[in-house]
């Protein structure tokens, strides 16, 4: 019953290769969201979806696809890994509440790039 | 736990003390923030969110109080707990309609017991 789930966990690969990471909301929420945490815990947006629609790109590398097949789900796809990749990629989703937006994560999944 | 060297903002404190976690916020249009707390291998859990147009907002065992002369938002932790132990981000939106939580650097909160 988990709201926002994302796998895999962890993933280990290789320089060059191609992965890809799944989410899933549950809540019904329209908007999902792609967040890079690095080493050093700093959390930066990628990629937000609203109803399956691209609305925020923050100039990442095009190697970095996301795929958004409906409104329940936003998947990341990663052509040619490379080291600095490696981090905790966070999906999330979000809900307006009467104070404002409110985003709830997914438990991460921790990318490592050799 | 921890890697070294993670270079976070650090506070320790002993169990029931309150706790008083800072952030400086960048942007003057910013309209509303929220406090997130990560604890070890888990993702970001929202605390409590506050509006511009507000000063003030309390939760359970936790305030947010926001200043935007100075661009100053901190989290009052009430009776500190072991399990409030976490890091805690404080986060904007900076980006109008099309909401965009950009992340503050993040404070690393001990609680000894």
């Amino acid at each position: 019953d988990t709201a926002v789930s994302q796998t895999p966990k962890y993933l280990v690969t290789q320089m060059g290769n191609d992965k890809s990471i799944k989410c899933e909301q549950n809540l019904g929420h329209d908007t999902m969201y792609w967040y890079k945490q690095d080493s050093k815990k700093f959390l930066k947006i990628m990629f937000s979806y609203n109803n399956k629609e691209l609305i925020i790109n923050e100039t990442v590398p095009n190697r970095f696809s996301p795929k958004s097949p409906d409104k329940a789900h936003l998947n990341l796809h990663i052509n040619s890994l490379e080291l600095g990749d490696s981090a905790v990629y966070f999906c999330a989703s979000s809900q307006i509440t009467g104070v404002g937006e409110k985003l709830f994560f997914g438990s991460g999944t921790q990318l490592s790039v050799l | 736990g921890e890697s070294v060297g993670l270079h976070l903002p650090t506070l320790s404190v002993q169990e029931g003390d309150n706790s008083i976690i800072n952030c400086a916020y960048s942007n003057s249009a910013s309209d509303y923030f929220i406090w997130y707390k990560q604890e070890s291998g888990k993702g970001p859990q929202f605390i409590i969110d506050i509006r511009s147009n507000m000063d003030k907002r309390q939760g359970q065992r936790v305030t947010v109080l926001l200043n935007k002369t100075v661009k100053h938002l901190s989290l009052q932790i009430a009776a500190t707990q072991p399990g409030d132990s976490a890091v805690y981000f404080c986060a904007e939106n900076s980006g109008g309609s099309n909401y965009k939580l950009t992340f503050g650097k993040g404070t690393l909160l001990t609680v000894n017991p």
